[in-house]
């Protein structure tokens, strides 16, 4: 089944305590990005990749961290997260090639105390 | 700066009938527009897209509407079921080549039985 999944689902941490959210797709997709989802705000850009090694900056992407080692896998990395941070937490990819549709994972709750 | 802009928080509307979702954007540069549908616990899910070079595209019971002068699109659908019952977000990317979306804060649409 052609799918975006990510890990953990829920997490619960404590200011300053690194933490890697981890994200991956199984449809050899080029493109990858993680969006973070806020009341009144809706989602909002952290970090994209249009492909392995290659990353560039979203439109929130202070505090956090990404890499593009292999194509399916994208993870996210919060240094010290900060409580500013919690959020719902969405990782999605598309095939590139201008193809704008995004398959979106299920989320990931995460709640920095 | 919100530069994709849904001002309803949420819509009520009869099963049956008509739902109509409202979506204003600024940035003059944006080509190519999506809609997506949002569970609870799910992540968001493509429902359905337009370009610029349209002013209507249609999928079934969902119908996108695009007036360029305007700057404003909306989401028909037709006729409205329970399962519908979901937020919507409406998206925009700037060209035909580039995977980045800007997404507005999204639409809770409820439909009565």
């Amino acid at each position: 089944e052609a799918q975006v999944t990510q890990n953990p689902r829920y997490l619960i941490t404590v200011t300053g305590k690194k933490l890697t959210v981890t994200c991956s797709q199984n449809m050899n997709h080029e493109y990858m990005s993680w969006y973070r989802q806020d009341p009144g705000l809706g989602l909002r850009q952290i970090y994209y990749s249009m492909n392995v090694e290659v990353t560039d900056k979203g439109d929130v992407p202070e505090g956090y961290k990404v890499s593009r080692k292999e194509k399916r896998n994208f993870p996210l990395i919060l240094e010290s997260p900060s409580p500013n941070q919690t959020s719902l937490y969405f990782c999605a990819s598309s095939p590139g090639l201008a193809i704008h549709e995004q398959y979106f994972g299920p989320g990931t709750r995460l709640t920095v105390t | 700066d919100q530069q994709v802009k849904q001002n309803s928080p949420s819509l009520s509307v009869q099963e049956g009938r008509i739902s109509i979702l409202n979506c204003d954007y600024t940035n003059s540069m944006f080509d190519y527009f999506l809609w997506y549908k949002k569970y609870p616990a799910e992540g968001p899910t493509f429902l359905i897209s337009i370009s610029s070079i349209k002013d209507k595209n249609e999928d079934g019971r969902f119908t996108v509407f695009l007036n360029k002068s305007a700057k404003h699109l909306s989401l028909h659908i037709v006729p409205s079921q329970p399962g519908d019952s979901a937020v919507y977000f409406c998206a925009a990317s700037e060209d035909f080549g580039n995977e980045k979306l800007t997404f507005g804060t999204g639409t809770r649409l409820t439909i009565i039985p």
